[in-house]
């Protein structure tokens, strides 16, 4: 079955640490997003990759950092410099061209730190 | 600089009681508006794409309308099993990215 996977599933942080979140997609699709979702917030895009080796800054990008080196993965590493990381991330593909742009998400990602 | 508003942020309804949600946006062009139910600790689940004004889809007891200022979610009788939070995102002509709006919150009571 083609989907999208994020591990952990939960993941505990100290103060000061990095951490890196796994995304990884077997759809084919070019284009792959990371979102953060605060509690009773809609989604705000952290950063985007529409094609291997080339990422865009979306609106909440400072703390955070990614690379696409593969079509299929793009992780997402929450650094010691992002002040509030506490949160639900999301990672999410689509084919990046044409009208159809539904985007499929993966099943998410709770940090916290402690 | 794309909007996406939706109302309200909650909605409780008795079973069977029908409503609708609404998302207003504000774009200078329309690419598509997408409708996502998402459980509580999990990712969206997409519903709907709908791309011009006057467009409906439908799917079970939901339906989805567009004008050119903003978007329907109807739902037809619902059961607790609806109960979720149903999110908003609207694709500018020119834009690359998705806008997304805050939610509502829908809770069925049996």
């Amino acid at each position: 079955d083609g989907g999208i996977t994020q591990s952990p599933k939960y993941l505990f942080r100290k103060e000061g640490q990095n951490v890196t979140l796994s995304c990884e997609q077997n759809l084919n699709h070019d284009a792959m997003y990371w979102y953060r979702q605060d509690p009773g917030q809609g989604l705000r895009l952290i950063y985007y990759s529409q094609i291997v080796n080339d990422f865009q800054k979306g609106d909440i990008a400072e703390g955070y950092s990614v690379s696409r080196e593969k079509k299929e993965s793009f992780p997402l590493t929450v650094t010691s410099a992002q002040k509030n990381p506490t949160a639900f991330y999301l990672c999410a593909s689509d084919t990046g061209a044409g009208p159809f742009n539904e985007q499929f998400f993966g099943p998410g990602t709770r940090l916290t730190v402690l | 600089e794309d909007q996406v508003t939706q109302s309200p942020e909650a909605l409780r309804l008795q079973e069977g009681e029908s409503s609708s949600l609404n998302c207003s946006y504000t774009v200078s062009g329309l690419r598509g508006l997408f409708w996502y139910r998402q459980d509580p600790g999990k990712g969206p689940e997409f519903l709907f794409t709908l791309y011009s004004a006057g467009e409906e889809k439908e799917k079970e007891r939901l339906k989805a309308t567009l004008t050119k200022k903003e978007s329907f979610l109807h739902i037809t009788a619902p059961k607790p099993e609806d109960s979720a939070t149903y999110l908003c995102a609207v694709l500018e002509t020119s834009g690359s990215r998705l806008t997304f709006g805050e939610g509502t919150q829908l809770t069925v009571n049996p």
